[in-house]
This record gives structure tokens, sequence and C-alpha cells, in this order.
């Protein structure tokens, strides 16, 4: 049971704007800076956005990121077949005094 | 251009210990933070380890109870996990990550490796 919570799956159609969401607590999203990781079948995580909102060089200005309160969101416009992956929040936990990862959502593109 | 290499993940049986490593290259490794996360055949990302860039701060997820230890040797660019008392809820992919310092903010786990599989079963 992971700390942060991320629905399991999401989908979308290409063209379409999907937003993926990221729960937590006081302690951590509260607290401190989001950041999102993509992660294609079978290889290494990629850093897509860090600090809620702000977007490492190379990674396309589809990909968003906000916060509000204890919750975070990755939006992703103009949904694209090369998306289809799992999506990782994360964030560093107060209470546990460590770092923090969501489930994981796995998107499809239909 | 960042590499971070893993190595030294191997199949070993319940009870035993295992260290793996990462080197990196193309970045000043004496002053990054770096980081161990591990991936559960089948399941999601796991926080396990961060170390400063000195070796002064060391933090570790609770769910390890104290089995894993983490070093790094700066003069050899390399990042260590010593585990011990395996078993084979330990059982996964080890990814070292590094954290990248910016005006104005830190970005965890900004360039990972590849990962190195460690499995544990008799």
């Amino acid at each position: 049971q992971s700390i942060l919570s991320q629905p399991p799956s999401a989908s979308g159609t290409p063209g379409q704007r999907v937003s993926l969401s990221c729960s937590g607590t006081n302690s951590n999203i509260g607290k401190n800076g989001v950041t999102w990781y993509q992660q294609l079948s079978e290889s290494a995580p990629k850093l897509l956005i860090y600090n809620v909102d702000q977007r490492p060089s190379g990674v396309p200005d589809r990909f968003s990121g906000s916060k509000s309160g204890t919750a975070a969101s990755l939006t992703i416009i103009g949904l694209q077949s090369v998306d289809e992956a799992y999506y990782y929040c994360a964030t560093w936990d107060d209470s546990v005094s460590g770092w923090v990862f969501g489930g994981g959502t796995k998107l499809s593109v239909l | 251009e960042v590499q971070l290499v893993e190595s030294g993940g191997t199949l070993v049986k319940p009870g035993g210990s295992l260290r793996i490593s990462c080197t990196g290259s193309g970045f000043t490794f004496s002053t990054s933070t770096l980081n161990w996360v591990r991936q559960a055949p089948g399941k999601g990302l796991e926080w396990v380890s961060s170390i400063s860039a000195s070796g002064e701060y060391i933090y570790y997820s609770d769910s390890l109870q104290g089995r894993f230890t983490v070093s790094r040797d700066n003069a050899r660019n390399s990042l260590f996990l010593q585990m011990n008392r395996l078993s084979a809820a330990d059982t996964a992919v080890y990814f070292c990550a590094r954290d990248l310092l910016i005006p104005g903010a830190r970005i965890p786990f900004e360039s990972w490796g590849q990962g190195t599989p460690v499995t544990v079963s008799s």
C-alpha cells in the first residue's frame, strides 16, 4: 500500500487530454514539491516534471503538472501513442523522513 | 552525458547477503546526492536509500528494518548498497539515481541507471 495514491489505470484516445491524479497528505504533498516520472515498458524511469510544475529541457510541453492542497496532477494534452506508459508521482514525506512514490498509473492510448 | 551503471545483481539464497554497485560518469559525482530505488516484478517504484554528496547524511526506508547499508567512494565515482538477511520480498530491479541541484531547486531522481536485477530464491 503506497503512501501516495494513484489510480491503477487510465486511458485516452490520440489527441485527447488526460489528467492523472496523485493523492497524499499534509506531511507529503501538502508540504513538499511533487515530481513525476514516466516509465516505458522494461526501461528506467524518466523525469517528466519536478517541483510540481517545472518541466526539464527535452520534455514536451504537452506535459504539465499542478498541485492543490494534498493532491497533485499530471496533465497530458494532445495524447500520443508514445505516451503509453506507467506514470509515478513522488515527494518527500516529513512523517517518515523519506521519499515516497505513488503506486503508479498505467496509461493506455486506445 | 550523464551515465549511471549498476552492477552486481544476481541470484542469492534467502538469508544471504549481496553488495551491488553503481558507477557514475558525465557529471560531478562527488557533489551529487545519490539514491537507490527498487522495483519488484510487476510492482511500482520503491525508494530504498539516499546518501548525500559527502556521505554525511544517509536515509533509509523504514521497510528495510536496518538490513541495508548505503555507502559511496567519491574517488572511484561509485555508490554501493550492502544488503543483508535477504528475503524473497527483496527480489527486485535496483536502480541508482542522482539528484540534481539547480538554482532554486533540487530535482530528485533526475537521472537513472538501467538497473541491476536481484533475485532472492532457494
